[in-house]
């Protein structure tokens, strides 16, 4: 039973554009959320994160949004560029102290 | 600081032996993570230790697998017997508490033929 899931697999954004990638989860205990981008052969890196207290975060071009009544979240990248396209990973903890659950990613391309 | 370590980078083995996995966390951190990467799954937890001790391990497939950490700057993933179907990158990763990021290292890309 996936509880923080991906629905789109992939994603495809022109360069400059937005990138809006979308996370669902089902845990109402989870408190605090990240996304993580992973680029191939390599580890997967922390990115941003949000705690349930905030609806928002802001780092650069990425914010972090978290829709606590929909069990929701998203990540925005704007401008897009093509050194964002990786993996991205939706992770979620507070369920069981610090142990973190990822979903399954989405592959986002940017084109220049 | 190096990081998670991993080791080794990759591993080629054949059905039916023993596979194992290394890992040393961040100095400093005390919870640790064994994940496997899938297709369908992502990443999938299969271990999490808190302060060396296995919190949660309802993720390890069977049991063929097990996981041990003797200190706080090792741990290891064992599977014997390994099968095909074992075959993934299992990534280790480790994080100072609540509510903080967790760092991954590069992970271990197991071939079992």
């Amino acid at each position: 039973d996936q509880q923080v899931k991906q629905n789109s697999p992939s994603l495809s954004v022109q360069e400059g554009r937005i990138s809006i990638l979308n996370c669902d989860y089902t845990n109402s205990m989870f408190d605090y959320f990240l996304w993580y981008k992973k680029y191939p052969a390599e580890g997967p890196t922390f990115l941003i994160s949000i705690s349930s207290i905030k609806d928002k975060n802001e780092d650069g071009r990425f914010t972090v949004f978290l829709n606590k009544s929909a069990k929701h979240l998203s990540l925005h990248i704007v401008p897009s560029q093509p050194g964002d396209s990786a993996v991205y990973f939706c992770a979620a903890s507070g369920e069981y102290g610090n142990k973190l659950v990822f979903g399954a990613g989405t592959i986002l391309r940017v084109k220049s | 600081d190096a990081g998670v370590i991993q080791s080794p980078r990759h591993e080629v083995t054949e059905m039916g032996q023993e596979v194992t996995l290394r890992c040393k966390p961040i100095s400093g951190h005390n919870s640790l993570f064994w994940y496997r990467q899938t297709m369908m799954r992502g990443l999938e937890l299969l271990i999490y230790f808190n302060n060396n001790v296995p919190i949660d391990d309802s993720g390890m497939p069977e049991d063929r697998f097990s996981a041990k950490m003797p200190n706080a700057s090792f741990s290891t993933l064992k599977i014997q017997p390994s099968e095909p179907r074992d075959s993934a990158v299992y990534f280790c990763a480790s994080s100072r508490g609540i509510n903080t990021e967790a760092f991954f290292g590069q992970g271990t890309r197991l071939t079992v033929v």
